[in-house]
């Protein structure tokens, strides 16, 4: 049990444009999101954290204006980047955690790798 | 200060070895959690270990060890008798229990990237 997917697992676009990323909880209620962007050979940075039906909290340094993220349901959330830059190239990892798991464990996506022309 | 400090940018390993990736940690909370992950060439992040703050045994997963020692507020993962699989990049992240709020926020190190030759 305790699946996460994400859609895409890679996407390339054109400056300027916006990207949707999907993440979802398979078989069990995602109490609470978390997105996390990596850059190469570089650890996981924590972009915002939400919980369903709030809205998300982002971490500092994250624009939450450039980083949408929708929370609608217990198994789905979202991140959109708006108008796409090099600069956001990364990978995007998502995981998702429920109340009353042992360790408060956080379950990771597979995450998708965004590439801006 | 970095809340998670991995000193090992890199390690290699012979095939059926033991090794040691090293994991210190700063924090004011009494309670806590340690985690490994496994990150391989494609991304996914694996879950290896946890060890809880109260927790007085070292955690066992397996080949996977924790070499838990609180009043050094350090986690180092041991893995015995390594096989190529095991080369990857290892993540130690922290768990904070009250200053990271209700949602239980993971703070990553660095990582360490480990080359296991045959």
């Amino acid at each position: 049990g305790a699946v996460v997917s994400q859609h895409p697992s890679w996407v390339i676009c054109k400056s300027g444009t916006s990207v949707k990323i999907e993440c979802r909880s398979l078989d069990f209620q995602a109490t609470t999101m978390f997105w996390y962007r990596q850059f190469p050979k570089q650890s996981l940075m924590l972009m915002a954290t939400s919980n369903e039906g709030s809205k998300a909290t982002y971490e500092q340094g994250v624009e939450k204006d450039k980083f949408l993220i929708n929370h609608a349901s217990l198994t789905l959330s979202t991140l959109t980047v708006t108008s796409a830059h090099p600069e956001d190239s990364s990978f995007y990892i998502c995981s998702a955690s429920q109340q009353g798991r042992a360790y408060n464990e956080q379950f990771f996506g597979p995450g998708t790798r965004l590439t801006v022309l | 200060a970095q809340k998670i400090t991995q000193t090992q940018p890199g390690m290699f390993v012979q095939e059926k070895e033991a090794v040691t990736l090293d994991c210190t940690y700063d924090t004011s909370d009494q309670s806590y959690g340690l985690f490994w992950y496994k990150q391989p060439s494609s991304g996914e992040m694996i879950f290896l270990i946890y060890q809880g703050s109260y927790d007085e045994q070292n955690a066992t997963e397996g080949r996977y060890s924790l070499n838990f020692q609180k009043a050094r507020k350090s986690a180092n993962l041991v893995i015995s008798a390594s096989q190529l699989g095991d080369s990857a990049m290892y993540f130690c992240a922290m768990r904070e229990d009250y200053s990271g709020g209700s949602n239980y926020k993971l703070t990553f190190g660095k990582g360490t990237l480990l080359t296991v030759n045959p």
